[in-house]
């Protein structure tokens, strides 16, 4: 299943760093989203993009910041990160997230991230 | 608040039937989803349920009941491959997923 992509699997940056996320989904999807997933806690969603416009933020710091260029194609850039900020970075898609019916969320692999 | 409870752990025999038990309270519902992770992989889909009863597939069943804010993911035929943590997540009235932290299900031979 190679419906929703990442790259990086993996990264290591330091405080002072920027790096940058992306995600592809080939699903034919409207809506793109990013979420954090620390261990043993709930995923924490971060931003969502519906037919490229941002309709989420849920409080996130100003060290993350998404971009949406297209409906296929997300981003999150990061810099100045926290030792707190490692996690899993998951990015999904789905087709309708307002409408009525499952709307189900296909993940991608995920990118694991660690701040030093 | 919002809140999704599960267990955080389980332990099951191969070849046994487990169940995973999700409570909710959230603000509005508009459907509940199960869905599997393997570590250091992708939560991927398992089943939709947003009317009450049991929706069956395959191996895997998942129930519903609105009024007491419950759910429940019954998994038959217990095989190693299903050691792999099961997420519960509740769609709310703002058509956002409120997730769970998560069942981790352990399956011994």
């Amino acid at each position: 299943e190679t419906g929703v992509t990442q790259t990086p699997r993996h990264l290591v940056m330091g405080m002072t760093n920027k790096k940058s996320l992306k995600c592809e989904q080939h699903l034919g999807h409207n809506a793109m989203y990013w979420y954090k997933q620390s261990a043993k806690k709930p995923l924490e969603l971060m931003f969502v993009y519906s037919l490229e416009e941002r309709v989420e933020n849920n409080s996130v710091p100003s060290r993350f910041s998404p971009e949406c260029p297209n409906s296929s194609h997300l981003f999150l850039h990061l810099h100045t990160l926290q030792p707190e900020d490692s996690a899993l970075y998951l990015c999904a898609s789905s087709q309708d997230p307002t409408g009525s019916g499952a709307d189900t969320q296909y993940f991608g692999p995920g990118t694991r991230l660690t701040v030093l | 608040g919002q809140n999704i409870d599960q267990p955080t752990e389980m332990t099951a025999t191969e070849g046994a039937i487990v169940q995973i038990n999700c409570t909710y309270q959230t603000s509005g519902f508009n459907g509940l989803f199960w869905y599997q992770q393997h570590a250091g992989e992708a939560p991927t889909f398992l089943s939709y349920n947003v009317l009450d009863g049991l929706e069956e597939k395959g191996r895997f069943s998942s129930f519903l009941s609105r009024s007491k804010g419950y759910s429940y993911l019954l998994l038959k035929e217990l095989q190693m491959k299903d050691s792999a943590s099961y997420l519960c997540a509740v769609r709310d009235s703002n058509y956002q997923l409120i997730w769970g932290a998560g069942t981790k299900l352990i399956i011994k031979p």
